[in-house]
């Protein structure tokens, strides 16, 4: 069984400029998460879809990030404009019932 | 919202001795604890977890039990071998049937000395 796939893996970014990443989760699985690890922290959840719908953006900040799964299978996450602390890996999750399943993630350095 | 709190942070033992992680939550309503290991750059890998309708789940070396009314559980890994050296993280959610957001500890580096 194919696992989580993230794009890109690294991404170096000046400050104020736009990024995007990208999630296919595992085949069959509805529900999809992003979540945010800060060095030397626990993961952070950013967003969480059922399906193609959101059902928890409570911490995402929306002023500049965004979030779509479009057809309830791949998903994108979007940062416009960066700042400096948006400095981290970014990983997406995903699960059929309780257990969630990462991806490698994405580590985005602002500059 | 949930709040989960993790010790230690650091927790070194020699190769074949036991550790032990704790970690305890704030959300009595929480009814799912499981627990990742984290290598160097790499992806967190689910390794055991726990919902609230047991007290306790081995897996070979590895064990959780949960204290519902003390609202704490913990990670035993007995016989410890030079690769279970990596950073463990908790997390705890309320999961109604489906899988919601986890909230996590912030981690403890194990270190396993040979």
């Amino acid at each position: 069984e194919a696992g989580v796939a993230q794009s890109p893996r690294y991404k170096i970014i000046e400050k104020r400029q736009s990024v995007a990443f990208w999630c296919n989760p595992i085949s069959g699985h509805a529900t999809l998460y992003w979540y945010q690890q800060i060095l030397g922290q626990g993961p952070k959840l950013l967003i969480q879809f059922q399906n193609n719908g959101v059902v928890d953006d409570s911490q995402l900040p929306k002023d500049r990030f965004s979030a779509e799964r479009l057809k309830g299978v791949d998903s994108t996450l979007k940062i416009q404009p960066a700042k400096l602390e948006d400095s981290a890996v970014y990983l997406c999750a995903s699960s059929a019932n309780y257990e969630q399943y990462f991806g490698p993630g994405t580590r985005l350095t602002v500059t | 919202g949930e709040n989960v709190e993790q010790h230690p942070s650091t927790l070194s033992v020699q190769e074949g001795d036991s550790a032990v992680i704790k970690c305890t939550y704030s959300d009595s309503a929480s009814n799912y604890f499981p627990w990742y290991k984290q290598e160097l750059g790499k992806r967190p890998q689910l390794i055991i977890d726990i919902r609230s309708n047991v007290g306790e789940k081995k897996d070979q070396r590895i064990a959780v039990t949960l204290n519902k009314t003390a609202k704490h559980f913990s990670l035993h890994i007995t016989e410890t071998q030079p690769e279970d050296s990596a950073v463990y993280f908790c997390a705890a959610s309320m999961s109604g049937g489906g899988a919601d957001g986890l909230t996590f500890g912030k981690g403890t580096h194990l270190i396993i000395q040979p």
